[in-house]
């Protein structure tokens, strides 16, 4: 299952599925955007970052796409795993602050 | 230690008590940052330091939340009067003066 366009807040797919997280970012001037993932009860975690010079950067099973024209980033997720569910966030910079984006939780059954 | 440390992870106040909310961050690093999450929401940044140097404290709320770190290491986040509307989990996180910002478990904090 993946999911595109608009940001959802949730995302449900089976073990082995590509997973596509949504966001909109609100500052056209923003050079830096993260992608973080936040397990119950612990901290947000590094995943993939991007700076706007570029489009696209890949990572271990990771990929994410930036779209400057409409201020729109997305999360793609190769072979979602079961140990993927979490809530994952965008953030962009603001000056020293990182502003998060709303968090889309993805749930994966086996 | 080998990540941010968080103290105390739990803690339940009543409402009007002061608290006092500890963070290690990780060896060296210059930066460290509090934030601000409430139950379904994405961290909100509360305040910004580098090294002992309050950069940054934009977010914070009201006059009731006070920061510091002295010694540009360990920092302490106090509320003072706690109100309900204070109860969330509250996110430490460090890194070099530029990179990767590594974050705590964060202190979930219960106004009764």
């Amino acid at each position: 299952g993946e999911s595109v366009g608009l940001h959802l807040p949730t995302l449900s797919v089976q073990e082995g599925d590509n997973s596509i997280i949504n966001c909109a970012y609100s500052n056209s001037a923003s050079d830096y955007f993260i992608w973080y993932k936040q397990e119950s009860g612990k901290g947000p975690q590094f995943i993939i970052d991007i700076r706007s010079n570029m489009d696209k950067r890949q990572g271990q099973r990771v990929t994410v796409l930036l779209n400057k024209t409409v201020k729109h980033l997305s999360l793609q997720i190769a072979a979602t795993q079961p140990g993927d569910s979490a809530v994952y966030f965008c953030a962009e910079t603001e000056g020293t602050a990182l502003i998060f984006g709303k968090g889309t939780t993805l749930s994966v059954s086996s | 230690g080998a990540g941010v440390s968080q103290s105390p992870r739990y803690k339940v106040a009543k409402r009007g008590q002061d608290v006092a909310l500890r963070c290690d961050p990780i060896s060296g690093h210059v930066s460290l940052f509090w934030y601000q999450q409430a139950l379904g929401q994405g961290p909100e940044f509360l305040t910004y330091f580098q090294n002992e140097a309050q950069l940054d404290k934009s977010g914070l709320p009201s006059d009731r939340f006070f920061a510091e770190r002295p010694e540009g290491s360990v920092s302490t986040l106090k509320i003072q009067r706690t109100q309900q509307e204070d109860s969330a989990v509250y996110l430490c996180a460090s890194s070099q003066v530029t990179g990767e910002a590594f974050f705590g478990q964060g202190t979930r904090l219960t106004v009764v």
